[in-house]
């Protein structure tokens, strides 16, 4: 069964520009996670979606969002990009089933952004 | 509230010696624990989990965990170090439900000397 793969691996950007990052979950998993990944700050959750609905949200600002396909895919846009944006941005799926025991999260590669 | 400490931010040791890497955690619930891996530029791979069943715990590549609930413990134990464990470790713990549940550790730095 193929893993989680996001695209671009790599991405480098200006200030005050967007970006589009996107996730394809593991066939059959329907929540896909997204965390952005910096030394300083560590791995910070960003948002959950499931079932093309975002079921939970990190503490970040408005210009960081996302979206869910009906197929699962996900995509994640940051708009009016700062230098502290840049950072590792992982996705990870899961069967999104929760419950009292949580689902296992299997990550994708990540995209690395850097804001210039 | 939950969170969860890793004792040491870099590791040294020996290929064929023992690892041990420290994990801590605080959780207001029956806590499930993971320990994830991550290589140079590549995202997290799960070593291991626990969710209420055994204590000790067997991952991949030899790995392995023990729930320790008198001392909050989850520490990741190897009986020999390869050159291919220098990586990136983290110790996670959940109270369950969504993603917005897990917390993360800080990591650790495994080197592997030679």
């Amino acid at each position: 069964k193929a893993g989680v793969t996001q695209t671009p691996r790599y991405l480098i950007k200006t200030r005050g520009q967007q970006v589009t990052l996107s996730c394809s979950p593991i066939s059959g998993h329907r929540s896909v996670s997204w965390y952005q990944q910096t030394p300083g700050q560590g791995l910070q959750f960003l948002f959950e979606y499931f079932s093309e609905t975002q079921r939970n949200k990190g503490n970040f600002p408005g210009r960081f969002s996302g979206r869910q396909f009906s197929n699962s895919r996900s995509e994640m846009n940051v708009s009016t990009l700062e230098l502290g944006d840049s950072a590792l941005y992982l996705c990870a799926s899961s069967l999104g089933t929760g419950g009292s025991h949580p689902d296992t999260q299997y990550f994708g590669p990540g995209t690395r952004l850097t804001v210039l | 509230a939950q969170s969860v400490t890793q004792l040491d931010s870099h590791v040294s040791v020996s290929e064929g010696t023992p690892v041990l890497l420290r994990c801590n955690y605080s959780s207001s619930y029956s806590p499930s624990l993971f320990w994830y891996v991550q290589h140079p530029n590549k995202g997290l791979q799960l070593l291991l989990k626990y969710t209420s069943a055994a204590t000790l715990v067997k991952g991949i590549n030899g790995f392995e965990a023990e729930f320790k609930k008198s001392e909050t413990s989850f520490h990741l134990t190897k009986p020999s170090a390869h050159m291919s464990d220098a990586a990136e470790y983290f110790c996670v713990v959940s109270s369950g439900g969504g993603a917005d549940g897990l917390t993360f550790g800080k990591g650790t730095h495994l080197i592997i000397q030679p």
